[in-house]
């Protein structure tokens, strides 16, 4: 059974904290994802890794980095957290570009006060 | 940039009808259409997919059609039951990036 799990399900951080939500897959898939999920928005692309090491930008990155030493782990990091950053956060891999299937953690809850 | 439209945003019918979601996406190098489905409080899933060189694919009771030309796809569900109440995802891939849209939320009343 494939599984992508986010290690934290809710947080609660205050203005200016640093903040990291961690992905884990165990799938050996080479390309991970993180999105941010907000009410009429739907899903949208913050950064996307295809190899250890290495990421790319997805649509909105602003005020987020990645990090990625290891395959089986992405991790989002806020470096100074901001109140309209409070929103739901999805991790996801795949294993090939046009494999196609995304394969989603249980979401990371993030309110920043 | 690219972009998906979803419509409608929100949907309600009554159980054993159909429902239809539409979608338009900017990209015509989009070559994967995958649909997802959410239920309250759970992560996003994949329900069924349609690659550019098929019309139309169906599995029991979901169907998605894809008009390339135009640049629309739509799912279908027939005979709605309540457990197919949840908010449904469309989107649209080329290569590493999915574009989705903004989602529709499909209540099916018993």
């Amino acid at each position: 059974d494939v599984k992508v799990t986010q290690s934290s399900r809710y947080l609660v951080k205050r203005t200016g904290e640093k903040v990291f939500l961690e992905c884990v897959q165990d799938m050996d898939h080479e390309n991970m994802f993180w999105y941010r999920q907000d009410p009429g928005l739907g899903l949208r692309l913050i950064y996307f890794s295809y190899d250890v090491k290495m990421k790319e930008k997805g649509d909105i990155p602003e005020g987020y980095s990645v990090s990625r030493e290891k395959k089986e782990r992405f991790s989002l990091i806020l470096e100074s957290a901001s109140t309209n950053q409070t929103s739901m956060y999805l991790c996801a891999s795949k294993g090939k570009p046009n494999t196609g299937e995304l394969f989603f953690g249980e979401g990371s809850r993030l309110t920043v006060l | 940039g690219e972009n998906v439209e979803q419509h409608p945003s929100t949907l309600s019918v009554q159980e054993g009808d159909s429902a239809v979601i539409k979608c338009t996406y900017s990209d015509s190098a989009s070559n994967y259409f995958p649909w997802y489905k959410q239920e309250l409080g759970k992560r996003p899933q994949l329900i069924i997919d349609i690659r550019s060189n098929v019309g139309e694919k169906k599995d029991q009771r979901i169907a998605v059609t894809l008009n390339k030309t135009a640049k629309h796809f739509s799912l279908h569900i027939t005979e709605t039951q309540p457990e197919d109440s949840a908010v449904y995802f469309c989107a649209a891939s080329l290569g590493f990036k999915t574009i989705f849209g903004a989602g529709t939320r499909l209540f099916v009343k018993a």
